[in-house]
Order: structure tokens, then sequence, then C-alpha cells
């Protein structure tokens, strides 16, 4: 089955600096990668995903890079802000079609502890 | 509109008693996922239905486990003989396309 690995484990930065989270794949048909962002006793948010038909997307400070041939994809947050403080998760999906729909289990990393500090 | 919804936000239980948690997905969303969150770490993936396709059990972690799907609506996620092992967050999502949105989750503690 799939595996996901994730790095750092825990990641620290000043305010207004940038924060890289990378992860890695194992099952080559895994064809979507969201990343949710969870703050403490909160359900994961979905904050930004890529489809492997594409190699970057980017919404306002926050983009995602996707290198099908290295099995890997990264998350990168620039001008961070103390509220961007959380634990983020990637994920991979080989996700079907039926009926006009899209569906398929996501293996998500073991997480990132983003701090930003003011 | 409304989101994904859970019940109960908690449950305290007692290890060998059955369990079951509620999962409301959000209107016209045919797929619908359990997931399971212990203590620090990541999502395990649990289950999922999408449509009228048979479910794939296979993050079930042992037949103490079972799900089903009323009328491709909302879900019950059934733990028969608790274990303290079992205690996390339950997790339930739904999805149309490729996002899985979440619910607030069910804290499970197994005492």
């Amino acid at each position: 089955g799939e595996n996901v690995e994730q790095h750092p484990s825990t990641l620290s930065v000043q305010e207004g600096d940038s924060a890289v989270i990378k992860c890695t794949y194992s099952d080559s048909a895994s064809n979507y990668f969201p990343w949710y962002k969870q703050e403490l006793g909160k359900r994961p948010q979905l904050i930004i995903d890529i489809r492997s038909n594409v190699g970057e997307k980017k919404d306002q400070r926050i983009a995602v890079t996707l290198n099908k041939t290295a099995k890997h994809f990264s998350l990168h947050i620039t001008e961070t802000q103390p509220e961007d403080s959380a634990v983020y998760f990637c994920a991979a999906s080989r996700t079907g079609n039926a009926g006009g729909t899209s569906y398929g289990k996501l293996t998500f990393g073991q997480g990132t502890i983003l701090t930003v500090h003011p | 509109g409304a989101g994904v919804s859970q019940s109960p936000s908690n449950k305290v239980t007692e290890k060998g008693k059955d369990v079951e948690l509620r999962c409301d997905p959000i209107s016209g969303h045919t797929a619908l996922y359990w997931y399971r969150q212990s203590l620090g770490q990541g999502l395990e993936f649990l289950i999922y239905f999408q449509g009228n396709s048979a479910p794939d059990k296979s993050g079930l972690p042992s037949d103490r486990f079972s799900a089903e799907r009323t009328g491709g609506s909302v879900s019950t996620l059934t733990i028969q003989r608790t274990q303290q092992e079992d205690s996390a967050v339950y997790l339930c999502a739904s999805s149309f396309r490729y996002e899985q949105y979440f619910g607030p989750g069910t804290r499970l503690t197994v005492t």
C-alpha cells in the first residue's frame, strides 16, 4: 500500500520568514495530494491540493509543488504569520472516478508542528 | 451550507463495552470516509463508502470494528468490546469530488 513520509516533524520560524514542508510517497499511481492544517483541538482543514497533471499550484501565500518522477511534493508558506502556527499534514491518494465523482482513501504523513514566532 | 457533523463529540466508555459513533456528511456528497487519530499522531484510514459500491474496509484494525451507511447518507461506526488502545479521535469526512471535508470528530476514551 501507499506510504507517505513527512519532514520535518517540527519547524520553528520567525514571523515573515518562509516555511517549507516536504513529503515523499511510495505509490506511483497516486494522483491527488492535499495538504491539511489542524489547529489544536480542531478538525483538519484543507488548505491546498494538487493533482498529478500539474507541477505547481499557488494560492496567495501558500504553494505546493509536485515532482512525480521523484515522488515528492512540498508545501511552501511565504511571509509566515503567527496564525499559521498549527500542525500540517500532507496526504496522498489514488483516486478513482465513477458517475462524475472522484473518491479515494487518503494516506497521511505524520504531521509537522509549525511554530511562527512573532 | 452545513458541514460534516459527528456525534457524540466525546464518549467515555468502559473496556469491553460497545460504542456507536455517528457521522452526517455534507448533503450531496457521495463518498464518506472514517479515519482515526491517536494522540499526537497522524490520521489513519479505516473505511470508506462510495455510492452504492461495496465499502473499502481495508483499514479496519480488527473484526471488532464495523461501519454501515444507510440510505447513502448517515454512517455509523461501531466498535465492539472496546479496548484501551481504541482510545482516539474518530474523524469522518465526506467528498463529492477530490476534496475531503472533515467533521469535528468524536473523542473516544476507553477506561
